[in-house]
């Protein structure tokens, strides 16, 4: 089962403009990652957000987190043509540490930049 | 920097033959994964394993079975291909207990069955 589900499924936007992506999951966690995905390619770690943490900061990237909503945003600033991928959210459930190493991921969204 | 690399990035299969997807990784990580991802599902883990020699069931076993002879290296077997079993196969690793559970990935295999 998928914990984390992104929103929107596909996004396109212009080429400057920022693109804002949408993670829900259901459980309550230890951290939240964002990774990145270029077509037919592997998964890239973005940026990693712990419980504790409500806002982070990577370049032109900003995550946001909201446990009491179970809800997270990611946040690309200035796009560029280059940031065509796919984006997923993945969250590390705050279980037992023979399952602390395993995290699940959502099913993503892409992103299309039109130059 | 991490690598994890992996045996294919292509490779087409009959129906019934026994297929190995090979993955190794170079920085001495505890942890390895296998997921498998297609179209609107997402990535949907099949095994992974904590140490070698050591394996757990994920989310799809079924129709496959996994090998870890090697710290570095983590094998995934289709027993006997099916065509539901044409995917992207990606494979990855990381380093237990330090709370940050960042997964490296390989550049994946995309396995045709025919």
């Amino acid at each position: 089962s998928q914990q984390g589900e992104e929103d929107p499924q596909a996004l396109s936007i212009q080429e400057g403009e920022n693109a804002t992506m949408n993670c829900s999951y259901k459980t309550s966690i230890n951290n939240l990652q964002w990774y990145r995905q270029n077509s037919g390619r592997g998964l890239v770690h973005l940026i990693l957000i712990r419980s504790n943490e409500r806002e982070k900061h990577s370049g032109r990237l900003r995550v946001t987190l909201d446990t009491s909503k179970k809800s997270s945003s990611l946040l690309i600033t200035a796009s560029r043509a280059a940031d065509t991928a796919s984006y997923f959210c993945a969250t590390a459930p705050s279980r037992g540490y023979s399952s602390a190493s395993k995290i699940i991921f959502g099913s993503g969204t892409r992103l299309s930049i039109r130059p | 920097d991490v690598k994890v690399t992996q045996s294919s990035r292509y490779l087409v299969k009959r129906t019934g033959e026994k297929v190995f997807l090979e993955c190794v990784q170079d920085m001495d990580h505890e942890n390895m994964f296998w997921y498998r991802q297609d179209p609107g599902l997402g990535l949907r883990l099949i095994y992974f394993s904590y140490d070698v020699k050591m394996k757990e069931k994920g989310d799809i076993p079924e129709g496959y079975s996994v090998s870890r002879e090697k710290k570095e290296r983590f094998s995934l077997i289709l027993e006997s291909a099916s065509t539901n079993q044409t995917s992207m196969y990606l494979c990855a690793s990381s380093i237990p207990g330090r709370g940050t559970d960042t997964q490296y990935f390989g550049p994946g295999t995309r396995l045709t069955v025919l």
